[in-house]
């Protein structure tokens, strides 16, 4: 298996342009995951979804920052407009159900807002 | 107070040293305590996990939980320069995972 795939791996845009990460889980896991991790805050959960749903977004930090899963092989997250403080690494993880819910985490989409 | 706390190092040892890495956590609720390596600009991995209290071993790994105390830890024996990566601890709850700040561990040939 490919693993969880996430593209681009770097992104550089300026403030105020809209951004979007993708994300292709591995195939079978119907559980899916979007961090952000900054040298600060260190890993945090924005959102996850269960069969494509949205089950908990309460890590989304603000409205501009949205996402979808419009079937089980792709995911986007979307930031509009994007801000500097927007800056850090994003990480698509993807899992199965059922104990230990180990995880597994793509290569990371490194964001910086000029 | 954040539920999970890790020292963020770093951790600078020299080869063959044992290593200690350590977190504790705040809500008793956690039954599933995850280890991550994440080496430089990668994903993180899952290294290994422990249900409940008790430990594991796998080759030089060992994790430790103590429940009734709200820590866990990683132990490396025979550290190698490979063994150079941040260190996550991680727990569940109810299907999301809670990490801890990471450790930063360097190991010195």
């Amino acid at each position: 298996d490919a693993g969880v795939i996430q593209s681009p791996r770097h992104e550089v845009t300026e403030m105020g342009q809209e951004v979007t990460l993708r994300c292709k889980p591995i195939s079978g896991h119907n559980s899916l995951f979007w961090y952000r991790q900054t040298m600060m805050r260190g890993l945090e959960l924005l959102i996850y979804f269960n069969n494509n749903v949205p089950i908990d977004d309460s890590g989304m930090p603000e409205d501009r920052f949205s996402a979808k899963m419009p079937n089980a092989s792709f995911s986007t997250l979307k930031i509009q407009p994007s801000e500097p403080r927007d800056s850090a690494v994003y990480f698509c993880a993807s899992s199965s159900t059922g104990y230990p819910y180990e995880q597994y985490f793509g290569p990371g989409t490194r964001l910086t807002v000029t | 107070q954040k539920e999970v706390e890790q020292d963020p190092g770093p951790l600078s040892v020299p080869e063959g040293a044992i290593v200690s890495l350590n977190c504790t956590y705040s809500n008793s609720a956690f039954q599933y305590f995850m280890w991550y390596r994440q080496y430089s600009r990668k994903g993180p991995e899952l290294l290994m996990y422990t249900y409940s209290s008790g430990n594991k071993e796998d080759g030089r790994f060992t994790a430790q939980v103590d429940k009734s105390s709200k820590y866990i830890s990683l132990f490396i024996r025979d550290s190698q320069p490979s063994d150079s990566a941040t260190y996550l601890c991680a727990m569940d709850q109810a299907q999301k995972l809670v990490f801890g700040q990471g450790t930063r561990l360097t190991i010195n040939p």
